[in-house]
């Protein structure tokens, strides 16, 4: 099945700053990739998603590329602010309505 | 609010007992989901439905859990003989899935926090 991998699991960044998260997975049939954010005691929400037919996709601050023959992608924010601190889920499934395999999650602090 | 919703929020039984949570999707939304999520981790996948019918279960849902969704609306998820290994978050989501056109994201539930003493 299919096994997805973030590291590492905190990271901490000044406000302002870029942050990229990694992700690898390891079923190459996997074809859709979303990024959930996930703040203290609430719901996993998506924030953006990428399918396997493009390599990059942008939402004002957020980015998300893939690179399909190396089975990684990463979530790229810019200028970041003290609200994006979360814990951020990376996902892989075949098929964008499929089951979801996600990786263990990374702790993002923005530090003002 | 029109999102998914998950009662009870928390769940506190003792060792042995059964306990039955509920998950109601987005109206129309025809896929519904299971996940478990302990702490530290990602969500894990338990179960889906297609309207419903179960289309998948995970190894992880032992015998001791079933779930249904009778009507193709809401879903109950039920665990038997609960342990303490089964103390973590139980979340739903839904999704619409009509054809190649109509394909929308999973929408996650706030979640039912189970704690077995």
């Amino acid at each position: 099945g299919e096994n997805v991998e973030q590291h590492p699991s905190t990271l901490s960044v000044q406000e302002g700053d870029s942050a990229v998260i990694k992700c690898t997975y390891s079923d190459s049939a996997s074809n859709y990739f979303p990024w959930y954010k996930q703040e203290l005691g609430k719901r996993p929400q998506l924030i953006i998603d990428i399918r396997s037919n493009v390599g990059e996709k942008k939402d004002q601050r957020i980015a998300v590329t893939l690179n399909k023959t190396a089975k990684h992608f990463s979530l790229h924010i810019t200028e970041t602010q003290p609200e994006d601190s979360a814990v951020y889920f990376c996902a892989a499934s075949v098929g964008a309505n499929s089951k979801l395999t996600f990786g263990k999650g990374i702790t993002l602090s923005v530090r003002p | 609010d029109t999102g998914v919703s998950q009662n009870p929020r928390h769940k506190i039984t003792k060792r042995g007992q059964n306990v039955t949570f509920r998950c109601d999707p987005i109206s129309e939304h025809n896929r519904l989901y299971w996940y478990r999520q302990t702490l530290g981790q990602g969500p894990e996948f338990l179960t889906y439905f297609q309207n419903e019918a179960q289309l998948e279960k995970s190894r992880l849902l032992s015998d001791r859990f079933s779930a249904e969704r009778p009507k193709g609306s809401f879903s109950t998820l039920e665990i038997q003989r609960t342990e303490q290994g089964d103390s973590a978050m139980y979340l739903c989501a839904s999704s619409l899935v009509r054809g190649i056109l109509v394909n929308t994201e999973a929408f996650f539930g706030q979640g039912t926090r189970l704690t077995v003493v």
